[in-house]
């Protein structure tokens, strides 16, 4: 079946620094994608749309400029968390359209 | 404003018997709902959906009811698994176009089947 293949699947950093996660659809194309995260205990929120050869469409109270989303091909979307600090870790995951949403396996950012 | 609910946070059931895990929505844009199955640290697994023109779609040992009128759906697992228990969230979807994907999740119940 369709894959949606998520890395790394965990991450840890020092603050101030950028952690770039990948987003790839294995056998099929997505035009769009979508990144969500999930606080400890809490529902998946959804960051942004991500879409190919165009700007990404953020939600409500997610700031653009911290996390940068490119999708530079059909296959691929990526998810720049800028200058992380410890309030963004959190459990990041990406999802494609097959028929139905497809979920990556997510990543675990921890921010020391 | 949470538009998609679930407000039982853990069930517990014994194994064989049914699970019937329920969700609420506020957003009557809504179209499409989809339930997914959750372990700690790994992305929701797709499990069943349904479109807002039926009111029951089943899967093996997964039925989804929908209620449009009462904004109410409910999974219904029979028999109830040991392998079965993990999180389960509830989503909905104004499908159509691109914005198709783009999911509201409930918070999630922790589903606890007893062997």
């Amino acid at each position: 079946g369709a894959v949606v293949s998520q890395h790394p699947s965990w991450v840890i950093c020092k603050s101030g620094t950028s952690v770039k996660i990948e987003c790839r659809s294995l056998d099929f194309q997505a035009t769009t994608m979508f990144w969500y995260r999930q606080f400890p205990k809490q529902s998946l929120m959804l960051m942004a749309t991500s879409n190919e050869g165009s700007k990404a469409t953020y939600e409500q109270g997610v700031e653009k400029d911290k996390f940068l989303i490119n999708h530079a091909s059909l296959t691929l979307s990526t998810l720049t968390v800028t200058s992380a600090h410890p309030e963004d870790s959190s459990f990041y995951i990406c999802s494609a359209n097959r028929g139905t949403p497809i979920f990556g396996s997510g990543t675990q950012l921890s921010v020391l | 404003d949470q538009q998609v609910k679930q407000n039982s946070p853990s069930l517990s059931v014994q194994e064989g018997r049914i699970s019937i895990l329920n969700c609420d929505y506020t957003n009557s844009m809504f179209d499409y709902f989809l339930w997914y199955k959750k372990y700690p640290a790994e992305g929701p697994t797709f499990l069943i959906s349904i479109s807002s023109i039926k009111d029951k779609n089943e899967d093996g040992r997964f039925t989804v009811f929908l209620n449009k009128s009462a904004k109410h759906l409910s999974l219904h697992i029979v028999p109830s698994q040991p392998g079965d228990s993990a999180v389960y969230f509830c989503a909905a979807s104004d499908a159509g176009g691109t914005s198709y994907g783009k999911l509201t999740f409930g918070q999630g119940t922790i589903l606890t089947v007893h062997p």
